[in-house]
């Protein structure tokens, strides 16, 4: 089953807007990340906040986390065209070395030249 | 450093044939990770291994076997393919650190089954 879940699931905006995904998840988290994927390419992570973190800024993204309502949200500013992509949630729940992600099912982002 | 390689990058089975999904790292990480991507299903995890030697499931391992050939390679066979295991395959890698998680993804292999 999904522990995170993205809101929306698509996003279409205009190239120097600001685009904001939402994530949800069910249980207690050891840390939330965030990675794009460009069509028919592998996962990249973009940014990773630690449960005892509220925000945390990389570039043009910004991350929140809600830990007492258990969320997230993903900010991009300024958007692109090249920032047209799926983005996922990813929580890790467990301890020990392998750390266990558990990825949620997406936001497809299209920002428009 | 070509980070995480797979191969092949497509494959079309018959059902019932079997196939192996070859993956390997040169980041010198100690935790390999075979995933599926079916379509609004986001990645859901098929097998895993901490560390060279050792093996566990994750949340759909059923269909399939994985070998950890030594600290670069992670294969992902299939036995016996059948069309509930069309999707895209990635395999992703990360440092054995108590901290930094972040895993770095292969390309992906896309496999039809018919």
């Amino acid at each position: 089953s999904q522990q995170g879940e993205e809101d929306p699931q698509a996003l279409s905006i205009q190239e120097g807007e600001n685009a904001t995904m939402n994530c949800s998840y069910k249980t207690s988290i050891n840390n939330l990340q965030w990675y794009r994927q460009n069509s028919g390419r592998g996962l990249v992570h973009l940014i990773l906040i630690r449960s005892n973190e509220r925000e945390k800024h990389s570039g043009r993204l910004r991350v929140t986390l809600d830990t007492s309502k258990k969320s997230s949200s993903l900010l991009i500013t300024a958007s692109r065209a090249a920032d047209t992509a799926s983005y996922f949630c990813a929580t890790s729940l467990g301890g020990g070395s392998a750390r266990q992600l558990t990825f949620g099912s997406g936001t497809q982002l299209t920002v428009l030249p | 450093n070509a980070g995480v390689t797979q191969t092949p990058k497509f494959q079309v089975l018959k059902t019932g044939q079997s196939m192996t999904l070859q993956c390997a790292q040169d980041m010198n990480h100690n935790s390999m990770y075979w995933y599926r991507q079916d379509p609004g299903m986001g990645l859901r995890l098929i097998y895993y291994s901490a560390s060279e030697g050792t093996t566990d499931k994750g949340e759909v391992p059923n269909g399939y076997n994985v070998s950890r050939l030594n600290k670069r390679e992670f294969s992902l066979r299939l036995e016996s393919a059948a069309p509930s295991q069309t999707s895209v395959y990635f395999c992703a890698s990360k440092w054995w650190s108590s901290g930094w998680n972040e895993q770095f993804f292969g390309p992906g292999t896309r496999l039809t089954v018919l």
